[in-house]
């Protein structure tokens, strides 16, 4: 059963075209997370949503937004990708965020290619 | 200095080798210990998880966590193609702190 959904696997978009990538959850989780995953890299968190609240890391850049209209949905949202926003994008969750035990669980990726 | 640091390989070994993946962490307070098995173009899945110092065992995966040198391994026992993969170790602070991954072929 797919816990973590992420659509559309594969995205094309233009230089400075809006995209907006698509999470989906069936755990009913607190936390939602973006990663950011380059080739041969690791990924980079970019930010998280514990329930409605956004925290966003200090290093990411303003082009990447992110919504959260629920429990189950979270979207990241690229203002103007430039070619070296191509990369994995990853979903993720958690149960909770206290602590360091809570294990995340990871959607399968959409992979972003900017032309 | 980087918080986890992985050799990326790529590691190549016969099918039946044990293999050995390695990485370092640079904060002794770390704790809580992971590794992630990410295949090709898919989501990493967990794979093991430790806390603090000690092996723990699970079929044919083995973590091992050595806080008095900050260095944490997975070995892998009879290793079959189906294992390659790239393995990710990560930290896990309330937040996941990756290493690169190391890139495992398993040729038959």
């Amino acid at each position: 059963d797919a816990m973590v959904i992420q659509n559309p696997r594969y995205q094309v978009t233009q230089f400075g075209k809006p995209v907006t990538l698509s999470c989906s959850q069936t755990l009913n989780h607190n936390v939602m997370y973006w990663y950011q995953q380059k080739s041969s890299q690791a990924p980079k968190l970019l930010f998280h949503y514990y329930d409605k609240d956004f925290n966003n890391e200090a290093d990411t850049p303003d082009n990447f937004q992110s919504r959260r209209p629920n429990t189950s949905f979270c979207f990241l949202d690229i203002r103007s990708p430039g070619l070296g926003d191509a990369a994995m994008y990853l979903c993720a969750t958690s149960r909770d965020l206290a602590g360091s035990q809570e294990t995340q669980y990871f959607g399968p990726g959409t992979r972003l290619l900017v032309l | 200095q980087k918080e986890v640091e992985q050799d990326p390989g790529p590691l190549s070994v016969p099918e039946g080798a044990i293999v050995s993946l390695n990485c370092t962490y640079s904060n002794s307070a770390f704790q809580y210990f992971m590794w992630y098995r990410q295949y090709s173009r898919k989501g990493p899945e967990l794979l093991m998880y430790t806390y603090s110092s000690g092996n723990k065992e699970d079929g044919r995966f083995t973590a091992q966590v050595d806080k008095s040198s900050k260095y944490i391994s997975l070995f892998i026992r009879d290793s079959q193609p189906s294992d390659s993969a790239t393995y990710l170790c990560a930290i896990n602070t309330g937040k996941l702190i990756f290493g690169q991954g190391t890139t495992l072929q398993v040729k038959p």
